[in-house]
């Protein structure tokens, strides 16, 4: 069965710095990921997801994550976040049709 | 229309009430899924519906009884509940249930039992 570890429970950051949230996955033949936000109150909502082709995927917010079969990570990044990015961060693997999630990485942006 | 809606926002029951859960897409999706989620935690598998069938129940207690009446709407029928199944209850679609599939997911029902 797949399974997700993020790294880092909860990311404190400095607003305009960089930030990067940690996604491994357990190997498999083939892996298709998903990174989910989720902000206070409401529900998920995709910010991108790796099928197939260029390992690295950008949403239109600025956050990409680069796929690395090798080192089996899926690591979110964004070079400048801003106040509005503080929100619940989760990684997610698509097994069979079901969303097996990370345990979530709570990013808070400080001004 | 792009959105998965659910309804009530908040619901609040007693032990010994019976209320339902709705849930809406219009996107032509045929699979949809019902998640629980506790505070500060991932959303958890109930259930999944693949063209308007049961797919995957994922040993949930029969006090959650889920229902597809057609392709568009899912409800969870909530019955005897305790007061740990307080949580947020997502619903989500996706075109179909293969893995490729990205899920949309609705604001949740935030739910407290009594």
């Amino acid at each position: 069965a797949q399974s997700v570890t993020q790294l880092d429970s909860q990311v404190p950051v400095f607003e305009e710095a960089p930030v990067e949230l940690r996604c491994n996955y357990s190997s498999s033949v083939s892996v298709y990921l998903f990174w989910y936000v989720q902000y206070p109150n409401q529900g998920l909502q995709l910010l991108l997801k790796y099928l197939s082709g260029s390992t690295l995927v950008e949403s239109i917010n600025g956050f990409e994550a680069e796929f690395n079969k090798s080192q089996t990570s899926f690591h979110l990044r964004k070079p400048s976040v801003h106040i509005s990015d503080t929100a619940e961060y989760f990684c997610a693997v698509n097994q069979g049709g079901k969303l097996i999630f990370g345990q979530g990485t709570e990013l808070s942006v400080k001004p | 229309d792009t959105e998965v809606t659910q309804t009530p926002k908040h619901l609040v029951m007693g032990m010994t009430n019976k209320k339902s859960l709705k849930c809406e897409q219009h996107m032509g999706h045929r699979a949809m899924y019902w998640y629980k989620q506790k505070a500060k935690k991932p959303p958890e598998l109930m259930f999944v519906y693949s063209y308007e069938k049961l797919s995957i129940n994922e040993s949930v207690p029969s006090r959650f009884s889920p229902e597809c009446p057609n392709s568009s709407l899912l409800n969870l029928h909530l019955h005897a509940l305790q007061p740990e199944d307080s949580a947020l209850y997502l619903c989500a679609s996706s075109l179909g249930q293969g893995t490729y599939n990205e899920q949309f997911f609705g604001p949740g029902t935030r739910l407290t039992v009594l």
